[in-house]
């Protein structure tokens, strides 16, 4: 079982659509809970960072963190075509070197 | 200001031949990570440093893989007799503050594109 599992794409959406994206992990000593977008031949770049359980907002997106079940979210409200790309979960522990899920390709139709 | 910069941004090579991939992090970030990226998967952490110090290099697949950063900026990661299993991304990362701490965000560069024929 790998320690980071995501959800598999591809997902496919009309704009204006809310996108869910999930992982889960096994780990209880990760601590640290990343969602980063990636386009096509980039690398990936960092849109959300928590420490704890609950929610975090930033314009468009939101990431969910439940601990108890070892789950976590991210939340796009009004997607665009723009937020097309390739979405990874990143967890860290207290070293910080980072866990990957395997990624989410989310495409968004106009 | 630039961003992390990686060289070459694509290497071909032939198998057994040693290869060396530089990572020029974000001037002034003090923590540095090599990860590999296979085609539709995540990151895979190699290794990291803070400062000139190697912390971690459980993610080496092997000990044909090392990596340096003597003066605590650019780093190279090298490999030696390389092998077809070898080609994938490999990304680098710098964060500002030293691993470990509060916000210390990675910022990931373009990557090299090694493919080993």
């Amino acid at each position: 079982q790998k320690e980071v599992e995501q959800d598999p794409g591809p997902l496919s959406v009309p704009e204006g659509a809310i996108v869910s994206l999930n992982c889960t992990y096994s780990n209880s000593a990760f601590q640290y809970f990343m969602w980063y977008r990636q386009y096509s031949r980039k690398g990936p770049e960092l849109l959300m960072y928590t420490y704890s359980s609950g929610n975090k907002e930033d314009g468009r997106f939101t990431a969910q963190v439940d601990k108890s079940s070892k789950y976590i979210s991210l939340f796009i409200r009004d997607s665009q075509p723009s937020d097309s790309a390739t979405y990874l979960c990143a967890i860290g522990g207290s070293a910080r070197q980072l866990t990957f899920g395997s990624g989410t390709q989310l495409t968004v139709l106009p | 200001g630039a961003g992390v910069s990686q060289s070459p941004r694509y290497k071909v090579t032939k198998r057994g031949q040693d290869v060396a991939l530089r990572c020029d992090p974000i001037s002034g970030h003090v923590s540095l990570y090599w990860y590999r990226q296979a085609l539709g998967q995540g990151p895979e952490f190699l290794t990291y440093f803070n400062y000139e110090a190697q912390q971690d290099k459980s993610g080496l697949p092997n000990d044909r893989f090392s990596a340096e950063r003597p003066e605590g900026s650019i780093s190279t990661l090298t490999i030696q007799r390389t092998e077809q299993r070898d080609s994938a991304m490999y990304r680098c990362a710098s964060s500002l503050v030293i691993s470990g701490s509060s916000r210390d965000e990675q910022f990931f560069g373009p990557g090299t594109r090694l493919t080993v024929l």
